[in-house]
């Protein structure tokens, strides 16, 4: 079964704005990682952020991490059209050695 | 970054043959890899994992006589689907564990079956 679970499962916003996409998982973690994944294509690795970061940046990414809430969120800001992607958070739960994927939040940018 | 390899991106195969599909770890040993089948509009669900000199663990319900895995080398696993029919059409995606525990992904290999 799916650790994890993103909302919102759509997201629709005007190019310029931000996105804010959240996910929650169940059990104790190594590290929680973001994808994005343009239709039909592979994935691209975002940001892997380990359970004893609280927050990270990569350019216009911004993710943090709230083990006690188990939970995450990915930020995007001055989104662009071509950001419009699905985007998956990956979960490395502690002492299960795999990685679970949440449903995915599906990102439109309008331009 | 590490890069995982997918061969071949995109296969055809007519119902009831096999297809191998491998997965590479281009620069890096790895001694765990994945494997992922995602349908449309879906995300990924890991169908098992590869051990290099052992067998693979197949998560609940997927089929290990239909899914045969091998992880051959530390920087090669495959995975077979046999006797292939449209059902198993999807988007199968490996992914590899380095040292770190990184998980690094591959492109992706999309089996399509008439």
């Amino acid at each position: 079964s799916q650790q994890g679970e993103e909302d919102p499962q759509a997201l629709s916003i005007q190019e310029g704005e931000n996105a804010t996409m959240n996910c929650s998982y169940k059990t104790s973690i190594n590290n929680l990682q973001w994808y994005r994944q343009n239709s039909g294509r592979g994935l691209v690795h975002l940001i892997l952020i380990r359970s004893n970061e609280r927050e990270k940046h990569s350019g216009r990414l911004r993710v943090t991490l709230d083990t006690s809430k188990k939970s995450s969120s990915l930020l995007i800001t001055a989104s662009r059209a071509a950001d419009t992607a699905s985007y998956f958070c990956a979960t490395d739960a502690t002492n299960a050695g795999k990685s679970t994927f949440g449903d995915g939040t599906t990102l439109t940018v309008k331009p | 970054g590490a890069v995982v390899s997918q061969h071949p991106s995109r296969v055809i195969c007519k119902s009831g043959t096999s297809v191998k599909i491998e997965c590479r770890s281009l620069d890096f040993q790895a001694t765990t890899m994945f494997w992922y089948r995602q349908f449309p509009k879906q995300s990924l669900m890991l169908m098992a994992t590869s051990n290099e000199g052992s067998k693979a663990t197949y998560e609940q319900g997927v089929e290990k006589d239909k899914f045969l895995i091998n992880h051959a080398s530390l920087t090669l696993s495959t995975l077979t689907v046999t006797s292939a029919h449209p059902e198993d059409s999807s988007f199968y995606i490996c992914s590899a564990r380095d040292a770190r525990h990184e998980q690094y992904f591959g492109p992706g290999t999309r089996l399509t079956v008439t």
